[in-house]
């Protein structure tokens, strides 16, 4: 069965650090990995990721994706308040037609 | 604003009555799919289609749980006897087009049932 897991499970920083979040997964016929932010609403998409070792990043935001060690690391530099939220990781697979499977996602709280 | 669209936002029920939930994605797109997210958990697949075709169920779709797509345009999915297990976020959710993986969401309907 496709999974994928999540550490940390949730994590308190102060405004300007930097912090590291991890995705593993297990998934046959790997496709992609995506990253979504979920603030007390729906999921907005950040980084898709098919390749192994080309860095995506979006502003204050990088993700990059090891295929070999089926896991992924989303960084995000300068921390501020906005980017407390939940930060779901979820694999697509085989043709694209499947649906994602998701991680429980990292409760990341920036506090000031 | 993901041009997905869902309503209604949110529903309060009693357990034991029917509700059904409704999503408008964007034009053209022939894939749409559902999900349930409850606390602490990430969205889980419940259903997909293909136009109007319901193409793959999850096991989490009890015999209570219904989803159509008329037309292939807008989906409905319809929760009969519900119980207060079924309280949770339910998302839709349409690919862009040509990356079928890259989904995006409407808003979700936060269903709570007493």
């Amino acid at each position: 069965e496709d999974k994928v897991v999540q550490s940390p499970l949730s994590l308190v920083v102060h405004e300007g650090d930097t912090v590291t979040l991890n995705c593993s997964y297990e998934v046959t016929n790997f496709r992609s990995l995506l990253w979504y932010k979920q603030e007390k609403k729906a999921p907005t998409f950040l980084f898709m990721l098919t390749s192994s070792g080309i860095e995506k990043k979006s502003g204050r935001l990088s993700s990059i994706l090891d295929k070999k060690e089926l896991f992924s690391i989303l960084n995000i530099t300068a921390t501020q308040t906005g980017d407390s939220a939940v930060y779901l990781c979820a694999v697509g697979a085989n043709s694209g037609n499947t649906p994602l499977v998701f991680g429980k996602g990292t409760r990341l709280s920036v506090i000031a | 604003d993901t041009g997905v669209s869902q309503n209604p936002r949110h529903k309060i029920t009693k357990r034991g009555q029917n509700v059904t939930f409704r999503c408008d994605p964007i034009s053209e797109h022939n894939r749409l799919y559902w999900y349930r997210q409850t606390l602490g958990q990430g969205p889980e697949f419940l259903t997909y289609f293909q136009n109007e075709a319901q193409l793959e169920k999850s096991r989490l779709l009890s015999d209570r749980f219904s989803a159509e797509r008329p037309k292939g345009s807008f989906s409905t999915l319809e929760i009969q006897r519900t119980e207060q297990g079924d309280s949770a976020m339910y998302l839709c959710a349409t690919p862009r087009p040509l990356s079928y993986n890259e989904q995006f969401f409407g808003p979700g309907t936060r269903l709570t049932v007493l």
